[in-house]
């Protein structure tokens, strides 16, 4: 068992560019999500999936898009970068009402 | 969004000493966890509270659901250098919905 596995582990984008961040886990989960990490601040949720072919918004939303694939991958894009987001990204994934289990995580930085 | 307040920020102790942190809420929450995060990594869920009042143990750790089920706290005992990294609190209210604290950064001292 792999759990959450993420790629890339490091990025560095210039403003405007693109990119997707992936996201897989081989437990069976149902939900799964998309949380950034900045210095102070905690995790804060950017989207999640509480099923295949759901998603909802979370506290931060703005400047992102995900997708659903399947059940076992969830990806974050970011379709014209900006110096605000650059952060750690995580993704995570439960069954509903359990307990998240982590990826490890994507250090991106926006020049 | 929901804040948890966790306390204290940081912490700098003497291997073998007792730890304790704590975090709290203006919300009811359903469900209190603790994670553990070292450097570089994601975290790593140490402790899941499920009811008001829960005492659960996990080898040298500790964590209590508070009654009101709007605070929780995490007790380490005996401190070694592997304990060093940044403790979370979460709160899951339903389902999908988790929030976490700001961190405690746990520094200990051979």
């Amino acid at each position: 068992n792999a759990g959450v596995t993420q790629t890339p582990k490091f990025q560095v984008l210039k403003t405007g560019q693109s990119m997707t961040l992936q996201c897989a886990q081989d437990m069976n989960h149902n939900s799964m999500y998309w949380y950034r990490q900045d210095p102070g601040m905690g995790l804060r949720l950017i989207y999640y999936s509480a099923s295949e072919g759901t998603t909802d918004k979370g506290e931060v939303p703005n400047g992102y898009n995900v997708s659903r694939l399947n059940k076992r991958e969830f990806s974050l894009r970011l379709e014209s970068a900006a110096p605000s987001q650059t952060s750690v990204y995580f993704c995570a994934s439960s069954q509903p009402d359990n307990e998240q289990f982590f990826g490890p995580g994507t250090r991106l930085t926006v020049l | 969004g929901q804040q948890l307040n966790q306390s204290p920020q940081s912490m700098f102790i003497q291997e073998g000493e007792d730890v304790s942190m704590n975090c709290t809420s203006s919300s009811i929450f359903n469900t209190w966890l603790w994670y553990k995060q070292d450097p570089g990594e994601g975290p790593v869920l140490l402790i899941a509270l499920y009811k008001a009042g829960e005492l659960t143990s996990n080898g040298r750790l500790t964590a209590q659901f508070g009654i009101t089920r709007k605070d929780s706290f995490l007790n380490i005992s005996a401190s070694i250098p592997s304990d060093v990294g940044i403790y979370f609190c979460a709160g899951q209210l339903t389902g999908n919905q988790f929030y976490f604290g700001t961190g405690t950064s746990l520094t200990v001292i051979p």
